[in-house]
Parts: structure tokens; C-alpha cells; sequence
């Protein structure tokens, strides 16, 4: 099956950094999003974008499909942000709807 | 509005015991999921169901039995508990079930305690 790389695994950060989250995946998707989980286990919705670029506010991704990579950036990091970052896809192989995650990356903004 | 929820947020039980938790989608869509997180915070599907008809079913023991009474209900009820069951349930729900299915999106998760 398809396999989902995320890197880094860990990343700490002063507040006000800036970062760049990378997903890698082995295979053709259908589907990609990123999610962010707080503290609190909750998963919020990013982005959902198997292609292009997206922007929302201080964050925004972009995906290369046909280089099969996503990558998530966070710019004036605030303390926040702090949480495990999923990237999530679904393979054009693969059940539908069966979003594949990576391990996440776990970032923590310092103040 | 909660667009997904999911009750009980927190469940502590005793093994062998038989436990559910109910999920509703506001959001009109047609296809619901569950998802297991475990203690390494891995995510990976258990069940999808479009429309009341069960779509996916992975590995999973056949002691958890999603129900569906209506496209915006899936309930996941668990038999004979077992201390591996620990994990957070996460129910989710999409707009499509077909080639792009669209974006997920999640209630808040059931953490299940089994002691």
C-alpha cells in the first residue's frame, strides 16, 4: 500500500520562527489534507489540497503531485500552533475515502 | 454548530464489558467513517459506511459492529472489551463515496479506557 513520510518528526520552535512541514508519499493520489491535532486531541482541518497551493491566513500548503510531495507552511509562529501536524492521503489505488496518515510532526512554539 | 459529534468524550470501563459510542453529522453528507488513534498516535481506518451500506472494513475484530440507522448516524458498538482496546475513536464524515471522496472531516474523539 501506499506509504506516507513526514518530516520532521519533531520540531521546536521559538515564537514569531517561521517552518516547513514535508510530506512525502509513494504513490498517485486522490485526496490530501493536513490536519493539525491540539493539545487537546482535537483534529482541525488544514487544507485539502491533492494539488496546487492553498493559503489561510499564516499557513499555507502546497502540493507537487506529480512529484509526490505536500509541504505545509507556517509562517510568525505562535505558541498555538503547538500540536502534531498530519498529512493524510488517499491513494488513487486505494479504498476511497481510506485516508492514509503519516506518523505527524510534532511541533512546539516556545514563548 | 458541531458538524460532527461524537458522545461519550471520555469512556473508563472494565474489560469483557460492552461499550458504544454514537456519532451524527450535520453536515449532509453522505459517507461516515471511523478511525482508530493508539497510543503512538498512529491514525488508520476501521469502517466506512455510505449511505447506511457498510463500504470499508478493515482488519478489525469482530467484537466492534458499526451501526447505521440513517446516512447521518454511524454508532460503533464494542463486545467483550480487551485492555488493547485503548485507544481514541475518531468519526468522521465526507461529502462523496466514489473516485474523490473530498475532504474529511472529524468530531472530536472518544477516548476509550479499558481497565
Amino acid at each position: 500500500g501506499i506509504q506516507v513520510e513526514q518530516s520532521p518528526p519533531d520540531l521546536i520552535l521559538q515564537e514569531g520562527a517561521n517552518s516547513t512541514l514535508r510530506c512525502n508519499f509513494s504513490d498517485s493520489v486522490n485526496n490530501l489534507q493536513w490536519f493539525h491535532q491540539n493539545p487537546w486531541g482535537q483534529l482541525i482541518n488544514l487544507f485539502y489540497i491533492p494539488s496546487g497551493t492553498k493559503q489561510n491566513g499564516r499557513l499555507s500548503a502546497t502540493t507537487v503531485a506529480t512529484e509526490r510531495y505536500s509541504l505545509l507552511y507556517i509562517s510568525s509562529s505562535q505558541t498555538t500552533d503547538s500540536g502534531v501536524y498530519f498529512c493524510a492521503v488517499v491513494s488513487d489505488g486505494g479504498s476511497q475515502g481510506n485516508l492514509i496518515f503519516g506518523k505527524g510532526t510534532k511541533l512546539s512554539v516556545k514563548p | 454548530d458541531t458538524a460532527v459529534s461524537q458522545t461519550p468524550k471520555y469512556l473508563v470501563t472494565q474489560m469483557g464489558n460492552d461499550k458504544s459510542i454514537k456519532c451524527e453529522q450535520n453536515l449532509g453528507h453522505d459517507t461516515m467513517y471511523w478511525y482508530k488513534q493508539d497510543s503512538k498516535k498512529f491514525l488508520k481506518i476501521m469502517f466506512s459506511y455510505n449511505n447506511k451500506e457498510l463500504i470499508i472494513n478493515e482488519t478489525v475484530p469482530n467484537r466492534f459492529s458499526p451501526k447505521s440507522p440513517d446516512k447521518a448516524h454511524l454508532n460503533l458498538h464494542i463486545n467483550s472489551l480487551e485492555l488493547g482496546d485503548s485507544a481514541v475513536y475518531f468519526c468522521a464524515s465526507s461529502r462523496y463515496q466514489g473516485m474523490d471522496t473530498g475532504e474529511l472531516f472529524f468530531g472530536e474523539g472518544s477516548r476509550l479506557t479499558v481497565l
